[in-house]
């Protein structure tokens, strides 16, 4: 089974900061398809960001990006200007040949007013 | 309703009750899950359903048993459960057979006394 670990269990960033979310994982995959997920407090769990493996390119939505290192097994996700309502655990997910998602322990954002 | 639905919200129950979860998808997707979600531990899968059809069990106990019906609806009967089984339970869907995302509904928040 495929591991994703996040390595940060808590991170707080100021109001209108940069906050950078680290993800790494292990596989031995070519092709497969990377995700970040956001849980606020309401407990709905939303899509925030996806990559795949085969695009150089890192994903970006709006004031959300990554930085895909395939080499390293490296998915990170960036924050920009955060808002009070970027305030959720967020998680690293990997899908799996099969399309199964295997997701890391979560990181928790505070944003600081 | 729109996207992920799931009753009831919260449930408490004691060990020797039986219950059932219910989820309803309203995106025409074709697979459905349920998931556990344990304080400081990553998501665990327990069973996908594609095309109604059970394709994982991820090595769940007996005393909770998934049905899907249709390719709408799903739902976890529980009986006899444990203390240590109290967690939130999230149901997701997507299109099966694809790497696009998964949709989760707000979870069922259960415990067991």
């Amino acid at each position: 089974a495929q591991t994703v670990t996040q390595s940060q269990p808590e991170m707080s960033v100021q109001e209108a900061e940069t906050v950078t979310l680290s993800c790494t994982y292990d596989t031995s995959e070519s092709d497969y398809y990377l995700f970040w997920y956001k849980q606020p407090p309401s407990r709905q769990m939303i899509l925030v960001i996806r990559q795949e493996a085969y695009k150089q390119q890192n994903a970006t939505e709006n004031r959300f990006s990554v930085n895909f290192q395939k080499a390293a097994k490296s998915f990170s996700l960036k924050i920009s200007d955060s808002q009070l309502g970027d305030a959720a655990m967020y998680f690293c997910a990997y899908l799996t040949n099969d399309y199964k998602l295997s997701f890391g322990a979560g990181t928790t954002v505070t944003v600081r007013a | 309703e729109t996207g992920v639905t799931q009753t009831p919200r919260h449930l408490v129950m004691g060990m020797t009750n039986k219950k059932s979860l219910k989820c309803e998808q309203h995106l025409g997707h074709n697979a459905m899950y349920w998931y556990k979600q344990s304080a400081k531990k990553p998501l665990e899968l327990m069973f996908v359903y594609n095309f109604k059809e059970q394709t994982e069990n991820n090595s769940v106990p007996s005393r909770f048993s998934p049905e899907c019906p249709n390719s709408s609806h799903l739902f976890l009967h529980l009986h006899t459960l444990q203390p240590e089984d109290s967690a939130l339970y999230l149901c997701a869907s997507s299109q099966a057979g694809a790497a696009y995302e998964q949709y989760f509904g707000p979870g069922t928040r259960l415990t067991v006394t």
